[in-house]
């Protein structure tokens, strides 16, 4: 039972346009919220989190968009750069993360065409 | 910078083999973490550890062990593979449990 859902395996989109990365989940008792960006050959890296206290995080060109009562959440890249190509997960926590257990979704695989 | 690395990226070995995968820390970080990544199926923890000779099983430990004698290094160990078990394992740690982790690289397992 996949508890952190990206419905979308891939997304391909223009430099310099807005990419829209989607998560759904299912777990009410979820309070926390990580991006990690992964590269071919490498490990995951963090991107951005968002604590279910907050609606909106930001960090440059990096926003996280987060709607409770849906149990979803968006990462908002703009503007894209090529260099942002790579697989992108999403994971959850409960206990304000305290717990130390992520649950990931499946990934998406996000290409920026120059 | 913190860095997490893994004894080996690529590894093949046959069913029933005893495998060891090892994984170092260098930044005196508290917890580590096992996960392994298939398609479609996102990253999934197996272990994790928040102190020396400490463990707690995560979502599928089936088939795994750990061991931690030393703080910095927290290895994997498949008893005796099976093709199932043909993944990528990372490793990552991370000082407080509510802070982000830092992955290793990861270890490209096949089990023939």
């Amino acid at each position: 039972d996949q508890q952190v859902k990206q419905n979308s395996p891939s997304l391909s989109v223009q430099e310099g346009r807005i990419s829209i990365l989607n998560c759904d989940y299912t777990n009410s008792m979820f309070d926390y919220f990580l991006w990690y960006k992964k590269y071919p050959a490498e490990g995951p890296t963090f991107l951005i989190s968002i604590s279910s206290i907050k609606d909106k995080n930001e960090d440059g060109r990096f926003t996280v968009f987060l709607n409770k009562s849906a149990k979803h959440l968006s990462l908002h890249i703009v503007p894209s750069q090529p260099g942002d190509s790579a697989v992108y997960f999403c994971a959850a926590s409960e206990g304000s993360g305290n717990t130390g257990k992520l649950i990931f979704g499946q990934g998406t695989t996000l290409q920026v065409k120059p | 910078d913190v860095k997490v690395t893994q004894s080996s990226r690529y590894l093949v070995k046959r069913t029933g083999e005893k495998v060891f995968l090892e994984c170092v820390q260098d930044m005196d970080h508290e917890n580590m973490f096992w996960y392994r990544q298939d398609p479609g199926l996102g990253l999934r923890l197996i272990y994790f550890s928040y102190d020396v000779k400490m463990k707690e099983k995560g979502d599928i430990p089936e088939g795994y062990s750990v061991s931690r004698e030393k703080k910095e290094r927290f290895s994997l160990i498949l008893e005796s593979a099976s093709t199932n078990q043909t993944s990528m394992y990372l490793c990552a740690s991370t000082e407080s449990l509510a802070n982000e982790q830092f992955f290793g690289p990861g270890t490209r397992l096949t089990v023939l």
